[in-house]
């Protein structure tokens, strides 16, 4: 148990729609890193929050957008749902500026989403 | 740029078999971490060792070893006497600086292990 929670579990939208992932930080951690995970494919990194604001960002478009909030918890929200946003989104938290943090992300066990 | 390959997709083993899972890394920074995460049918990344490039000492841990490699750009995992509980898919990760001390992480494809009774 990394105490990283993401919710829902699996969620099914249609193309075009909105929808809106949330995360709860390991206690402690104040960072959040966003990934998407396809069928057999490793992570990708969408984007990073830290101290509330983005820092980082991959090769995702704007529709892909985040928030975290003071106590560390994030959002993922994606707009205009597309077929290839149907994945496993997976959310990493971390200590930042602390040497014995080590820079080690611990996970949740991810948002399944279908885009039908 | 930073890119992490696994080209072993799929490996199957018998029980108490030993295995290799290969990871080679491209990087330009001289300063970088190494990772490895084992991600069972439940989906979630278990966090399993991280290496920095300064530290070229292999390690191991129970059943678990790692063999880091700078001249050849290689971060090998190896299983001994494989279980059935390790049958999982394994990433190999390394580390990319953000700027205000944070990292996102570069994931290789994955090698999914089987392990047979």
């Amino acid at each position: 148990e990394t105490g990283v929670t993401q919710s829902p579990t699996h969620l099914i939208k249609t193309r075009g729609q909105q929808v809106t992932l949330r995360c709860s930080s390991q206690s402690g951690h104040n960072t959040v890193s966003w990934y998407q995970q396809a069928l057999g494919q490793g992570p990708q990194f969408i984007f990073q929050y830290y101290r509330e604001e983005e820092n980082g960002r991959g090769n995702f478009p704007p529709r892909f957008s985040g928030l975290q909030f003071p106590n560390y918890s994030s959002e993922l929200n994606v707009n205009a749902l597309e077929l290839d946003d149907s994945a496993l989104y997976l959310c990493a938290s971390s200590l930042t500026g602390r040497k014995s943090a080590k820079n080690i992300q611990y996970f949740g066990a991810g948002t399944r989403l279908s885009v039908l | 740029a930073q890119k992490v390959t696994q080209a072993q997709t799929e490996i199957s083993v018998v029980e108490k078999e030993d295995v290799t899972l290969d990871c080679v890394y491209e990087t330009r920074d001289t300063t970088y971490y190494l990772f490895w995460y084992k991600q069972p049918p439940s989906g979630e990344l278990v966090f399993l060792i991280r290496r920095n490039s300064f530290d070229e000492q292999n390690e191991i841990s129970g059943r678990y070893s790692w063999n880091f490699q700078k001249s050849t750009s290689s971060f090998n995992f190896t299983i001994t006497a494989s279980q059935v509980v390790d049958s999982a898919v394994y990433f190999c990760a390394l580390s990319e600086a953000q700027g205000s001390g944070t990292y996102k992480y570069i994931f290789g494809t994955g090698t999914r292990l089987k392990v047979l009774a």
